[in-house]
Formats: structure tokens, C-alpha cells, sequence
């Protein structure tokens, strides 16, 4: 059974960085598929990041793209998102999850999520 | 950027009776190839979204067959023969065919 596993800082500062990790287990990410990111802001819905193709083509949401990068470090088989000059508004739950349908659609596994707060 | 728009938003429902979502979307979901382009997840309570449909029909391994989807272009249905007690939580419907890919508000089903 494939295993994801999101890690990186419960709390960032307003005007920093959020850096998260997502940790594959039992597959390896540069055999094939998408891998993506989703958010979700306490008690509201579900918004796509990004993801990134195995062979490296990444795909950003628009509302995120200037302050978005996915990348991806198969020598650790682990992907990586980063989102640059954070407010309160990205405050949220965030789920890595592998797709295999088209721009990782077809998400069949998830991580479990990582809550990321932002605040001073 | 496409739209996509649930309803009802929420779904009280006795165990035993069917159910029944709607999913639309503001651009046609349906591919050159013929597929329609729009998963649906379960996200039940205090857990990861799980992954139902795709392609508009194809049920994911391990769902059970109460659970079906339809329709085309625009309008998609996800229903739900008899609903147990463990199909209760929020139900998102996904457009696949275009980024950003894009979820629907959700629909909370609960137990009557």
C-alpha cells in the first residue's frame, strides 16, 4: 500500500516562507504519476495547489502561482512545495497526494495532512 | 477558469434510502476522447479525502457498488443506492480536464 506523509513547520510568520515535504513509501515517485498538493482552510472546501509530472512538469494554481514551487527529490523519494510571502489566508490543512489521471487528477492516495498556521 | 457547483449543500438522509448529488460545471468536462473529466471524493469526518469516481463512472477500487456516477458535459450525478452510516461526511465533486483543477463547495451528508 502506497504511503504519503506530509512534514514541515506548524507555524509560519506573515511575510515568510511555508515549506512542506511529502514522503512516499512503497512506490517510487520517478516511475510515474502526478504529485500533488491540496489545501484546506479550517471548515471550508478543498483547493489544488499544484503538482508536478514524474518527469518534472509542474502545473500551479493561478491564484498561487507567482508565490508557488513543487519540486521533487527522487533520491530521498520525496516531493517538496514551497509558498513564498504567506498571510493569514493560507493558513490551512495541507495534503500531498498522488494522481494518476491527468495534472493529478484520479488522486487515489493521500496523506493524512498537515495543519500550517500562519501568525506572528 | 472552470466553476464547479454542488447541491444540495447538505443532505440529511435515513439509512437504507438512496441519495442523490449534483455536480455542475460552468465548461463541457467531456475530453476528445470521449471521457468525461470529473472525479468525486468522500471526505469523512476527521479524515483524508478518499477518492470514489472518476471519469465521471469509474467507481475506484474498493468502493462498493451502492455508489455510482453519471452524466455528461456539464451536469454529473453521484448517487448512493442505500446509504449506510458509514457514508456520511462531505462529498466533493472535481473537474480533471483543465487547470487548476477545481473542486466543488462540497456536500455534507448526515444521518437522519
Amino acid at each position: 500500500q502506497v504511503q504519503l506523509q506530509e512534514s514541515g513547520p506548524g507555524l509560519v510568520k506573515p511575510s515568510e516562507t511555508l515549506s512542506l515535504t511529502c514522503t512516499v513509501s512503497r512506490y517510487s515517485i520517478s516511475t510515474n504519476y502526478y504529485w500533488g498538493w491540496i489545501r484546506q482552510p479550517p471548515g471550508k472546501g478543498l483547493e489544488w495547489i499544484g503538482s508536478m509530472y514524474y518527469t518534472g512538469s509542474t502545473y500551479y494554481n493561478p491564484s498561487l502561482k507567482s508565490r508557488v514551487t513543487i519540486s521533487i527529490d527522487t533520491s530521498k523519494n520525496q516531493f517538496s512545495l514551497k509558498l513564498t510571502s504567506v498571510t493569514a489566508a493560507d493558513t490551512a490543512l495541507y495534503y500531498c497526494a498522488r494522481g494518476t489521471g491527468s495534472y493529478s487528477s484520479k488522486m487515489d492516495y493521500w496523506g493524512q495532512g498537515t495543519l500550517v498556521t500562519v501568525s506572528s | 477558469d472552470i466553476v464547479m457547483t454542488q447541491s444540495p449543500l447538505s443532505l440529511p438522509v435515513t439509512p437504507g434510502e438512496p441519495a442523490s448529488i449534483s455536480c455542475r460545471s460552468s465548461q463541457s468536462l467531456v475530453h476528445s476522447n470521449g471521457y468525461n473529466y470529473l472525479d468525486w471524493y468522500l471526505q469523512k469526518p476527521g479524515q483524508s479525502p478518499q477518492l470514489l469516481i472518476n471519469l465521471g463512472s469509474n467507481r475506484a477500487s474498493g468502493v462498493p457498488d451502492r455508489f455510482s456516477g453519471s452524466g455528461s458535459g456539464t451536469d454529473f450525478t453521484l448517487k448512493i443506492s442505500r446509504v449506510e452510516a458509514e457514508d456520511v461526511g462531505v462529498y466533493y465533486c472535481m473537474q480533471a480536464i483543465q487547470t487548476p483543477l477545481a473542486f466543488g463547495q462540497g456536500t455534507r451528508l448526515d444521518i437522519k
